[in-house]
């Protein structure tokens, strides 16, 4: 099993509707985990940390389920600008280090 | 406040040639790291640091060096280039403190070895 495992992809939606991303993880040691965004030929960015609890932030919702080892991204009335590749990031901590493994991505491309 | 500054934007190289990428931050972070992303493969990190001074292997270092002899610059060196390191390179920076603290990415570098 990959370390972090990402839909496929490519998504292709029309505006407004939803959308959901899954990612599987394979270390069950995993501490953190976090949704970036990437834009065509531009670096990520940080589009949500995902908490055990779950987390919303405006059209954007998280979710971890450790148990399962899994994380999603659900975007809801979807806009034109939410079009991008949508990276799935785990951390893990072993002493002083502090790994990040990032997901291959899932490329969304959001039509009018 | 710059963030991460990568240079260069774009290098063209010659099999064999020597190079070296900087990077530069300015938030005072202690976490800097090296990527390179290829098409269908994601980001992987190649050499990483957690302080002025270390130096650490990534998943693949092959073919690359590192040095950090100041806090705010990591940089990233080709001794031989080689057509497999054509990539897109990026650095990112973060503090040290664990948990959820994001990374702050460089706008990157694209290298093509010829």
């Amino acid at each position: 099993r990959k370390e972090v495992e990402q839909d496929p992809g490519p998504f292709n939606v029309p505006e407004g509707a939803t959308v959901a991303f899954n990612c599987t993880y394979s270390n069950s040691a995993s501490q953190s985990f976090f949704w970036y965004r990437q834009d065509c030929r531009k670096e990520p960015k940080l589009l949500m940390s995902v908490y055990s609890s779950g987390n919303e932030d405006g059209r954007f919702t998280a979710q971890l389920n450790r148990a399962s080892q899994y994380i999603s991204l659900l975007i809801r009335d979807s806009k034109l600008s939410d079009s991008a590749t949508y990276l799935c990031v785990v951390g893990n901590s072993g002493g002083s280090n502090y790994k990040l493994t990032f997901g291959k991505g899932t490329l969304l491309t959001v039509n009018p | 406040n710059a963030g991460v500054t990568q240079t260069p934007k774009f290098r063209v190289l010659k099999t064999g040639q020597s190079m070296t990428l900087l990077c530069a931050q300015d938030m005072n972070h202690e976490y800097m790291y090296w990527y390179r992303q290829d098409p269908g493969m994601g980001l992987r990190l190649i050499h990483y640091s957690v302080g002025e001074g270390t130096t650490a292997k990534g998943e693949v270092p092959d073919g690359y060096n590192v040095s950090r002899l100041k806090k705010q610059n990591f940089l990233l060196g080709l001794e031989s280039a080689a057509p497999s390191q054509t990539s897109v390179y990026f650095c990112a920076s973060r503090r040290q403190v664990f948990g959820n603290e994001k990374l702050f990415f460089g706008s990157g570098t694209q290298l093509s070895v010829l």
